[in-house]
């Protein structure tokens, strides 16, 4: 089953809003979740990486005050898109691996549309 | 150069088709290897990790050669079940237990009957 969640599937918004992307570990204490970011016929790219009780690591060219991340619990990372634009539109996923294991699992997905 | 490269088809195969992917990696640091598989507006799942000795999960082989930096995955009698984009993924080097994951674009192969 599923080990790994994510809310909203997909979201449609106007230009300028925010959004917030949760996504929880069903089965496990996460201390490290990772934010994935796909567009259309892309790769996944990494945008940071969500520490649980501190602050998140950005990967270079993506801007910290308009992806906030919060991992305030072992269960619980959330991604915010602050003033979303056209061009944030994206496939959003997270992940995490369970303690050493090279595993990882990940979120089903969150589609964004920003009008 | 992009982190991790791949042909990004599409294959046309017919079914019962033996078909291989390539993959080239540019960190020489990395240590951890895998495919994954990406179906249409999916999220990635796992295939299978990558070993230097090579290793095999039915109909699907993969080796690695860390020499050239070289990933492949080779698919045996294709099904239409196969018909998905393979994704190579490396980890990314760095801090000591991170599991950040680099993709490659993907090869998307489509099965025909």
């Amino acid at each position: 089953g599923a080990v790994v969640s994510q809310h909203p599937s997909w979201v449609i918004c106007k230009s300028g809003t925010s959004v917030k992307i949760e996504c929880r570990s069903l089965d496990f204490q996460a201390t490290t979740m990772f934010w994935y970011r796909q567009f259309p016929k892309q790769s996944l790219m990494l945008m940071a990486t969500s520490n649980e009780g501190s602050k998140a690591t950005y990967e270079q060219g993506v801007e910290k005050d308009k992806f906030l991340i919060n991992h305030a619990s072992l269960t619980l990372s959330t991604l915010t898109v602050t003033s979303a634009h056209p061009e944030d539109s994206s496939f959003y996923i997270c992940s995490y691996s369970r303690g050493g294991q090279e595993t990882q699992y990940f979120g089903p997905g969150t589609r964004l549309l920003v009008l | 150069r992009k982190e991790v490269e791949q042909d990004p088809g599409p294959f046309n195969v017919p079914e019962g088709a033996t078909v291989a992917f390539n993959c080239t990696y540019s960190n020489s640091a990395s240590q951890s290897f895998f495919w994954y598989r990406q179906d249409c507006r999916k999220e990635p799942k796992l295939l299978m990790s990558v070993y230097s000795s090579g290793n095999e999960d039915g109909r699907f082989t993969a080796q690695l050669n860390r020499a050239s930096q070289y990933i492949s995955l080779l698919i045996r009698d294709s099904k239409l079940s196969d018909s998905a984009t393979y994704l190579c993924v490396v980890n990314k080097p760095g801090d000591t237990g991170r599991r950040a994951l680099t993709f490659g674009s993907g090869t998307r192969l489509q099965v025909q009957p």
